[in-house]
């Protein structure tokens, strides 16, 4: 199993620049979250989609800020136009049903100077 | 309102000591899932548990423990015989069953640094 899968790893935009992060979530897993990690706030849920329909999205900042999940096995949050506040490292996770434990991607670390 | 306090923000051993990192959950719900989780410094988030309500028995992994007790509303770990690899920052969190939402909700994290 490849576990969650994201990418890039690491990206570094310019200010006012769009970014688009992606995810593969594990094979047969029906849930797929989007979270953010900084100092300042820990980490924190921006949205979670349930069998490819996005559930709870309070979580995301403001309307630069969009998520996608086309099919079971690809999502993607794009920030447009980026901010240099949203510098985080942003997780994607999944889990097989509701309450199950949620299995996390290695992250993309982004920078926006 | 749900919350996850570690009120422990660091914690440094020597390599071979016992160490407990405490996790004090809040919630009205009756059922609900408890986790811990590991983030060594290579960054990634590592599953390592997940108790649900009705479960107080304590669990035990090898090194690892978790002493679940609802009076106190906690749901603590142990490691002993700490090794230098156990260094990451540590996350409890809560998830509650069924609703509209299935966020974790984190705690801040426990950072430990174990020494050789």
């Amino acid at each position: 199993d490849a576990g969650v899968i994201q990418s890039p790893r690491h990206e570094v935009t310019e200010m006012g620049q769009e970014v688009t992060l992606r995810c593969k979530p594990i094979s047969g897993h029906n849930s797929l979250f989007w979270y953010r990690q900084t100092m300042m706030r820990g980490l924190e849920l921006l949205i979670y989609f349930n069998n490819n329909v996005p559930i709870d999205d309070s979580g995301m900042p403001e309307d630069r800020f969009s998520a996608k999940m086309p099919n079971a096995s690809f999502s993607t949050l794009k920030i447009q136009p980026s901010e240099p506040r949203d510098s985080a490292v942003y997780f994607c996770a999944s889990s097989l049903v509701e309450n199950t434990e949620a299995f996390f991607g290695q992250g993309t670390r982004l920078t926006v100077v | 309102a749900q919350k996850v306090t570690q009120a422990q923000t660091e914690i440094s051993v020597v390599e071979k000591e016992d160490v407990t990192l405490d996790c004090v959950y809040e919630t009205r719900d009756t059922t609900y899932y408890l986790f811990w989780y590991k983030q060594p410094p290579s960054g990634e988030l590592v599953f390592l548990i997940r108790r649900n309500s009705f479960d107080e028995q304590n669990e035990i992994s090898g090194r690892y423990s978790w002493n679940f007790q609802k009076s106190t509303s906690s749901f603590n770990f142990t490691i002993t015989a700490s090794q230098v690899v156990d260094s990451a920052v540590y996350f409890c969190a809560l998830n509650l069953h069924g609703g509209a939402t299935n966020k974790l909700i984190f705690g801040t994290g426990t950072l430990l640094a174990v020494q050789p």
